[in-house]
């Protein structure tokens, strides 16, 4: 156990569905990155926030946003879900806004979308 | 953008020696990292190394870094098939986001 957790471990849903991906950090980390992993694509980069507040933004699409809550926990949200959505979702966190140190991932959140 | 790029698969005998390779292009990446990522499970971090060491080891693990050429590698010594893994290099620069690799499939057959 990493002490990232990261729910639900599994989510079939159909196209033009909307979904939420929760995420909790390490004790004591202050950073959540979300990042995407698909067979063509590999490792995308779709967010960072850092304390509650945005801090990076990569590769992450329109119809997909995210925020980190006072507890620290944080949520992607996916909308208007195409197949090309379907994915790995992780999450990560660190203690600073930066990676000095690593990140530490959840087990991720598999998307299916059909 | 700056980029860093590992070959995609590598195949060896259990007992021998595994050599992941790795480079980058920032020439002012701060910390570069070796995870591992097991089928069905989250990037888990190995080791890393800051920019101004040359080689660092850990048990059956060496990273040997060389900064002017921009190349990072890890060593597996004594390669055991729980080491068969998706193996991605990654580097930051201080309170920078984290590029990754697309990772190096490795494969260890009995």
């Amino acid at each position: 156990d990493s002490g990232v957790t990261q729910t639900p471990k599994h989510l079939i849903t159909a196209t033009g569905q909307r979904v939420t991906l929760r995420c909790s950090p390490r004790s004591g980390d202050l950073s959540v990155y979300w990042y995407q992993q698909s067979l063509d694509q590999g490792l995308q980069f779709l967010i960072q926030y850092y304390n509650g507040e945005e801090r990076a933004k990569g590769n992450i699409l329109e119809r997909f946003s995210a925020q980190q809550f006072p507890d620290l926990h944080s949520e992607l949200n996916l909308s208007s879900l195409e197949l090309g959505d379907s994915a790995l979702y992780f999450c990560a966190s660190s203690v600073g806004a930066g990676g000095a140190y690593g990140y530490t991932f959840g087990s991720g959140t598999r998307l299916t979308v059909v | 953008g700056e980029d860093v790029e590992q070959s995609l698969f590598l195949s060896v005998r259990e007992g021998d020696s595994s050599v992941i390779n790795c480079t980058y292009t920032d020439s002012s990446s701060t910390y570069l990292y070796w995870y591992k990522q097991e089928p069905g499970a989250g990037l888990q971090l190995l080791t890393y190394i800051f920019s101004n060491m040359d080689m660092k080891q850990d048990q059956r693990l060496t990273v040997l870094l060389n900064k002017k050429d921009k190349h990072l590698s890890l060593r597996i010594a004594d390669t055991q098939t729980g080491d068969s893994a998706i193996y991605f290099c990654a580097e930051s620069q201080s309170n920078n986001d984290m590029r990754f690799g697309a990772g190096t499939r490795l494969t260890v057959k009995p």
